[in-house]
């Protein structure tokens, strides 16, 4: 356990669904992220939230809805995902935008 | 956009071996962190490095910030077999657009 949890763990939906990965931090963090992990690709930056102030969106579609109500929960909404879309989504936090983050565990996420 | 090169791509050692592993950038950074990730896992961090030249030491692990402040390294001193998994270098060059990663260095101990 690091401290950042995200829920859920996998999650398999249709290309017409729409479901959220939520992330959640007691560490006292000020900064969440989301990254997006495919095979063989580095990790990806998709969101980063400072003081709940989305300060970075880098250039994700938008079928991924980034929500922040407080510095301890981020929410990843999706919505009509491509195939492509399946990877491991990964949440972290840090104190600061450029110290080291701690992530969570990742939710698998596949489409079909 | 900023280059960043992580490498060796993947290397298969024996346990006991000693392990090298470097990332170099095009541009100057002010942070180089090293992580690791096992199977299923997210990552963790494993040594944040802060300031050019600085050397550090987390058990069997080293990792030196370059003094040009565009490479970092990470030594293993004698691998054991948990030591198995992806490690990724990753920076920051300050401000609020957070941290990127390389591609990962895959370490496999053979029996």
């Amino acid at each position: 356990e690091t401290g950042v949890t995200q829920t859920p763990r996998h999650l398999v939906m249709g290309m017409t669904n729409k479901k959220s990965l939520k992330c959640e931090q007691h560490l006292g963090h000020n900064a969440m992220y989301w990254y997006k992990q495919s095979a063989k690709k580095p990790l990806e930056l998709m969101f980063v939230y400072n003081f709940k102030e989305q300060t970075e969106n880098n250039s994700v579609p938008s079928r991924f809805s980034p929500e922040c109500p407080n510095s301890s929960h981020l929410f990843l909404h999706l919505h009509t995902l491509q195939p492509e879309d399946s990877a491991l989504y990964l949440c972290a936090s840090s104190t600061r935008t450029d110290y080291g983050y701690t992530f969570g565990s990742g939710t698998r996420l596949t489409v079909v | 956009g900023q280059q960043l090169n992580q490498s060796p791509q993947s290397m298969f050692i024996q346990e006991g071996e000693d392990v090298s592993m470097n990332c170099t950038s095009s541009s100057i950074f002010n942070t180089w962190l090293w992580y690791k990730q096992d199977p299923g896992e997210g990552p963790v961090l494993l040594i944040a490095l802060y300031k050019a030249g600085e050397l550090t030491s987390n058990g069997r692990l080293t990792a030196q910030f370059g003094i040009t402040r565009k490479d970092s390294f990470l030594n293993i001193s004698a691998s054991i077999p948990s030591d198995v998994g992806i490690y990724f270098c990753g920076y920051s060059g300050g401000g609020a657009d957070g941290l990127t990663f390389g591609k990962g260095t895959h370490l496999i101990i053979q029996p």
